[in-house]
């Protein structure tokens, strides 16, 4: 089941703190952040486990919601370069298939 | 650091042409993916794989096969391209299938069937 990402497209200015949701109808057990910038691969950002074990990014941090059916990425203090699409990937169960979001496009202004 | 190689970067195939997709990685990993990305539609799974001789199919396998004869390489192919495959294809690789693990993706493929 696809996860759905909002919001699908977020303008900022340069400073500015950012909020990318990734919602499922079932309980998740991690969420795959990655970032693409356009003509580019998806790069890794971080993962969030069942039990709130974070890996990656030291700048960008997420959470789950008290059922594990949604996973929100932090983007604080935004820079030029954080501008692109951020993809969410989630897995229901340990070790199971990655499914991926349709997307959040963030354009950051100077 | 080669990391994951996709050759080549860009076909342009007519309907009913074949070819085959090739992925390198040199991180000795053991996963590997095949997604395509169509606008608006993130990254959908063809086919992965889980160690060399290997394959299982994804959400959208449909059209697509694939092989894993040596651990470094996994090939994507298409025996009869159909215009509903124009698509940028990724291939990426994991060291293993667990969830702590992140994928490494290649620089893609963009792929156009006339």
């Amino acid at each position: 089941q696809q996860p759905v990402q909002s919001p699908q497209a977020v303008i900022l200015r340069e400073g500015e703190d950012a909020v990318i949701n990734c919602s499922s109808s079932k309980a998740l057990y991690s969420v795959h952040w990655y970032r693409q910038k356009h003509g580019e691969a998806p790069v890794f950002l971080m993962i969030l486990l069942k039990g709130g074990e974070q890996k990656g990014h030291d700048k960008i941090s997420a959470s789950f919601n008290e059922k594990k059916q949604q996973s929100s990425l932090y983007l604080t203090a935004s820079q030029l370069s954080y501008s692109g699409t951020y993809f969410c990937g989630t897995e229901l169960d340990r070790d199971d298939k990655i499914i991926f979001g349709k997307g959040t496009r963030l354009h950051i202004l100077p | 650091n080669a990391g994951v190689t996709q050759t080549p970067k860009f076909r342009v195939l007519k309907t009913g042409q074949s070819m085959t997709l090739l992925c390198a990685q040199d991180m000795n990993h053991e996963y590997m993916y095949w997604y395509r990305q169509d606008p608006g539609m993130g990254l959908r799974l063809i086919h992965y794989s889980v160690g060399e001789g290997t394959t299982a199919k994804g959400e959208v396998p449909d059209g697509y096969n694939v092989s894993r004869l040596k651990k470094q390489n996994f090939l994507l192919g298409l025996e009869s391209a159909a215009p509903s495959q124009t698509s940028v294809y990724f291939c990426a690789s994991s060291l293993s299938g667990r969830s702590n693990q992140p994928q490494h993706f290649g620089d893609g493929t963009r792929l156009s069937i006339l």
